[in-house]
Order: structure tokens, then sequence, then C-alpha cells
């Protein structure tokens, strides 16, 4: 079973920062906060990892808190093509993907 | 470097029929994946492996089968395929607790 909660869809706006919040309150000490999108009709594709404080690349920011138990996506002023599925997976020997939250941005 | 190639990308079935879905990857790493996914669903294991000559059940390994006798190969099989098998399948690709990489989908059918 997946080991993450987030929720099912948000909608935000163009140019707008987008953060998706994720719980993983049973994560284990090997675990790696792991981020994917995906586009319709294509697999996913990674975006971030972090372990613990705070991660940035090229797309996005990853914010974890000392305790773990969840985490943060941040997407800086996002576009109308960052509407994709966003999945927070909590990695140990394999990939288990959740639901995922639907992003919708609008124009 | 082709990364992750899955063969067919479209297939149709009749029910009863068999058939293998390949997976090849040219980046020497040591975990791979089948994934399914239903229209409007998440992802969801299949089968997986950690190497050369391993595999182990995922989430939902009913019904298919799958070998690993070659460490850039990882073939998915139906014995006998049903219309719960319609689907959009997915490999990917990983060293371990890295970044994944997955292939761009072999769309089934089964009628």
């Amino acid at each position: 079973l997946a080991k993450t909660t987030q929720p099912i869809s948000m909608d935000s706006y163009e140019g707008q920062e987008v953060n998706i919040t994720c719980s993983h309150n049973n994560i284990a000490t090997n675990d790696y906060i792991t981020w994917y999108q995906q586009f319709p009709s294509q697999g996913p594709r990674f975006i971030i990892q972090g372990y613990k404080t705070k991660v940035t690349n090229e797309v996005a920011s990853l914010f974890i808190p000392a305790d773990r138990k969840s985490s943060t996506l941040s997407l800086p002023r996002v576009s109308l093509s960052d509407t994709a599925v966003y999945y927070c997976l909590a990695l140990d020997d394999k990939i288990i993907f959740g639901k995922g939250t639907r992003l919708h941005i609008l124009p | 470097n082709a990364g992750v190639t899955q063969t067919p990308k479209f297939r149709v079935l009749k029910t009863g029929q068999s058939m293998t879905l390949l997976c090849a990857q040219d980046m020497n790493h040591e975990y791979m994946y089948w994934y399914r996914q239903d229209p409007g669903m998440g992802l969801r294991l299949i089968h997986y492996s950690v190497g050369e000559g391993t595999t182990a059940k995922g989430e939902v390994p009913d019904g298919y089968n799958v070998s690993r006798l070659k460490k850039q190969n990882f073939l998915l099989g139906l014995e006998s395929a049903a219309p719960s098998q319609t689907s959009v399948y997915f490999c990917a690709t990983e060293r371990r607790n890295t970044e994944a990489f997955f292939g761009q989908g072999t769309r089934l059918t089964v009628v």
C-alpha cells in the first residue's frame, strides 16, 4: 500500500506559486520523499527527491520538516503546461504510487 | 541512448490469447518495474525486479508473469488475457532510491 496521502485535486492560476502537501505519518527511517509528474498518455517523470530539510532544483522545491511526517512540493509561477497529476512517494525498496493530486492551472 | 523502450506500443488481444511485453533499458539500472494504469487511476505495481535473475510480486500480480534473464530486459507475460487486463502498461527502471525513468507505455485492449 502507498504510504502517502495527498489532496485529490487542486486548482490554481497561471503565475501563482502552488504548494502541494503530502502526508506520510508512517515513513520509515530509510525512506526518501520523491515526487513525480504525469501528463496524459505519458509515463511519470521525476521532479525532485529529498530526505529532510529543503531541496531545490530548476523546476521545484521540496520542503520536509524535521519529523518527516509530511512534505510540501512547491512549484513557482505555474503555467498552463503544469497541469498534470503529481505523485508523492515514500521510497523504500520499491516504487509504489498512490492516487496523486490532479493539478489544474487556469488562465 | 534510447533510455527505456517498450515493445509493442499498441496491441489488441482476444480473450484467452497470450502475449509478452518487452521492456529494454540501456542505463545499466538494477531495478526494473512493470505497472498498469487504468483510466483516471494511479499506477499499480504488477511485478518488479531488483537485479538480473530476480523477480518479485507487486500490488496486482495475478494473471501476469515476468522474467529478467538479462539485466537490460524485463518481460511481462499474459498467459490468458482477460478484458480486465485492458490497460496502459508502463515499464520503469531506476538505480535504487534515485530517479526512475519510464517507458512510453503500451496500450493493451482485450476484447
